[in-house]
Parts: structure tokens; sequence; C-alpha cells
């Protein structure tokens, strides 16, 4: 079974710009959340997607929004983009919508602002 | 809201030795769980081991045990007879109970086994 997988993996962008992140969830779960990475926050939450409906939000600034495909697929898109924007972003799906079910995350995607 | 604290950024152990890692936490949630994830070099975040937090019994996956204090909300990673491939970057995680698939992660623990 192919596992989560994100593209691109690396992309450098201007500051201003928009960017857009896609996330092709493992086949059959239906959840995907956003991870942001970096250095100095660690790992931090951005949302959740589940049946194309979000359903968790972190506490990011409205530049920052996602999407769910009918086939769960999932994009995210930063607009009028920073230098702190800069960083690993993750995402990982999941089977079911909550509880305990293991979370596979995909390899990232590494966004380089300048 | 949740809080999750790591408070060993680097560590390092022998191979074939034991080390701990900790982590505690902050929730006024009874019901939820906890995760031990692993980030090797290669950047693919692996699941480690889970505990939910009803059961009182410490989970354990072949080399990998857990410390479940849920009074202390403390929760640390013991790794046995660590090997190279050990070597990676450690997050613990916690999840409140129905509420979706939200992570709340520790800054890490980054671990180095020496040969």
């Amino acid at each position: 079974k192919a596992g989560v997988t994100q593209t691109p993996r690396y992309l450098i962008k201007t500051r201003g710009q928009q960017v857009t992140l896609s996330c092709s969830p493992i086949s059959g779960h239906r959840s995907v959340s956003w991870y942001q990475q970096t250095p100095g926050q660690g790992l931090q939450f951005l949302f959740e997607y589940f049946s194309e409906t979000q359903r968790n939000k972190g506490n990011f600034p409205g530049r920052f929004s996602g999407r769910q495909f009918s086939n769960s697929r999932s994009e995210m898109n930063v607009s009028t983009l920073e230098l702190g924007d800069s960083a690993l972003y993750l995402c990982a799906s999941s089977l079911e919508g909550q509880g305990f079910y293991e979370q596979y995350f995909g390899p990232g995607t590494r966004l380089t602002v300048t | 809201a949740q809080t999750v604290t790591q408070s060993q950024p680097e560590m390092s152990v022998q191979e074939a030795e034991t080390v701990t890692l900790s982590c505690t936490y902050d929730t006024s949630e009874n019901n939820y769980y906890l995760f031990w994830y692993k980030q090797p070099p290669s950047r693919q975040m692996i699941l480690v081991i889970r505990q939910e937090a009803y059961k009182q019994q410490n989970a354990t996956e072949n080399r990998f045990s857990v410390n479940f204090q849920k009074a202390a909300k403390s929760f640390s990673l013991k790794i046995s007879d660590s090997q190279l491939g050990d070597t990676a970057m450690y997050f613990c995680a916690f999840m409140k109970q129905r509420t979706g698939n939200q992570f709340y992660f520790g800054t890490g623990t980054s671990l180095t086994v020496i040969p």
C-alpha cells in the first residue's frame, strides 16, 4: 500500500507570492491533517480535514487555508508569503476521523521563502 | 489549552545501552491519547508507541516501553538495547479524545546512538 505522498518536495518562493501544497493520503484514509515544522516552534497544527470538511483548526492567520477533495486528497494554500513561513510542511492521514488511529505522515514539503 | 514539554533537547546513548526520554504534559482532559513519534534524518515521522490514558498498564513495543504516570502527567519513553537506527528526533504528542486528529507536539529530543 502506498504511503502518504506530498508534492512538491521542495519549493522556493518570494515574499508576497502564494503557494499551494498537495497531500495524497493513504488509500481509504479520510482524515488529513497539516503541520508546520520549524526549528524554533517545533511542530504546530494547522488544520484537519475529514470527508471534505474542516474539522479542526490551529492558531494560524487566515493566509493559511486548505481544502479536501472527494478522493480525500488535500491541498494547503498560503497567500502573501512571509519569510517566517519558511518551514517543513507535513501532512498526515488517518483511517478514521478521530480516536486511537495511527496517523501516517508524509515526507513533507520544504518551503523556503526569500 | 494543551501543552507538551520535552525538557531534553539532546541526548546520547551508547549502542546496546538503555536510555529514557522525558515528556510532561498539561491538560484538563480526563480521556486522551499519548504518542511517541520518531523522525529520522530522512524526515519521515514514524509512530513508535501509543498509550490510552484510561489504561493503567504501560504500553510496550519490542525494545520501546513507556512509563505513564497520569497523576503526574508524565509520559517517558524507554529504549532498551539501543541501536544505531534509533538515532533520530523523538517527539512526544498528545491528542484529546473524540475531537478529531489534532496532535499537540513537544519540541522534540534529538537522540544520538554512539557506536
